[in-house]
């Protein structure tokens, strides 16, 4: 049973740039979510999707965007890219009736 | 808004201590609460979670925690860590099915 996987591992890029980062969810979810964790800090929550939708979002700016496919999938945009953007963006998927959330090993993106 | 405080930002132990790592909560309705570790190069795994029932959880490998509503508290402990305990443990709490607010965790060094 494969758990989350996240695409690509690392990325750098320069600012101004774009990015889209990819997570397949723990077969059988069918709920994803994005976090952010910066070096030193917590996960902090970005946004939730479900049936195709963003369901919740955190206070990140509309930069941040994201998708999610019928099969569940889902990918995470950031535009006009910022020095501070560079963190660890983990995926983490679940079920919509149970809250308990499996993690991805995450994309390291570094901005320079 | 919920927020997640954990005191103890370094813990250095010997092996066969006990430990026990706080964590406080602010939220005003009813909670999930969520113990996480994140060993090194590896990505955040599930410790043990409170949804409802007996507050006394027991997770994996040894660990439990206590859910006390009335201090608004869900601390973390293992009556004695191995060497292989090193990691890094976040507390999160959740409001139902929504996004994971976490603490900015506590890194733990045993020492052999």
């Amino acid at each position: 049973d494969a758990g989350v996987t996240q695409s690509p591992t690392h990325l750098i890029k320069t600012r101004g740039q774009q990015v889209t980062l990819r997570c397949s969810p723990k077969s059988g979810h069918d709920t994803v979510s994005w976090y952010q964790q910066a070096l030193g800090q917590g996960p902090q929550f970005i946004f939730q999707y479900y049936e195709e939708e963003e369901r919740q979002r955190g206070n990140f700016p509309d930069r941040f965007s994201g998708h999610q496919f019928p099969n569940y999938s889902s990918e995470l945009n950031v535009n006009a890219l910022l020095l501070g953007d560079s963190a660890l963006y983990l995926c983490a998927s679940s079920l919509n009736t149970n809250n308990e959330q499996f993690f991805g090993p995450g994309t390291r993106l570094t901005v320079l | 808004a919920q927020s997640v405080s954990q005191h103890n930002h370094h813990v250095i132990l010997s092996e066969a201590a006990s430990l026990e790592l706080g964590c406080n909560y602010s939220y005003g309705g009813t909670v999930n609460l969520f113990w996480y570790v994140q060993y090194p190069g590896q990505h955040l795994q599930l410790l043990l979670k409170y949804f409802s029932g007996d507050p006394l959880v027991k997770g994996i490998k040894g660990f439990e925690a206590e859910f006390i509503k009335s201090k608004f508290s869900f601390n973390l402990r293992k009556p004695s860590v191995q060497w292989s305990d090193t990691a890094e443990y976040f507390c999160a709490v959740s409001g139902g099915f929504q996004k994971l607010v976490f603490g900015t965790g506590t890194r733990l060094l045993v020492s052999p």
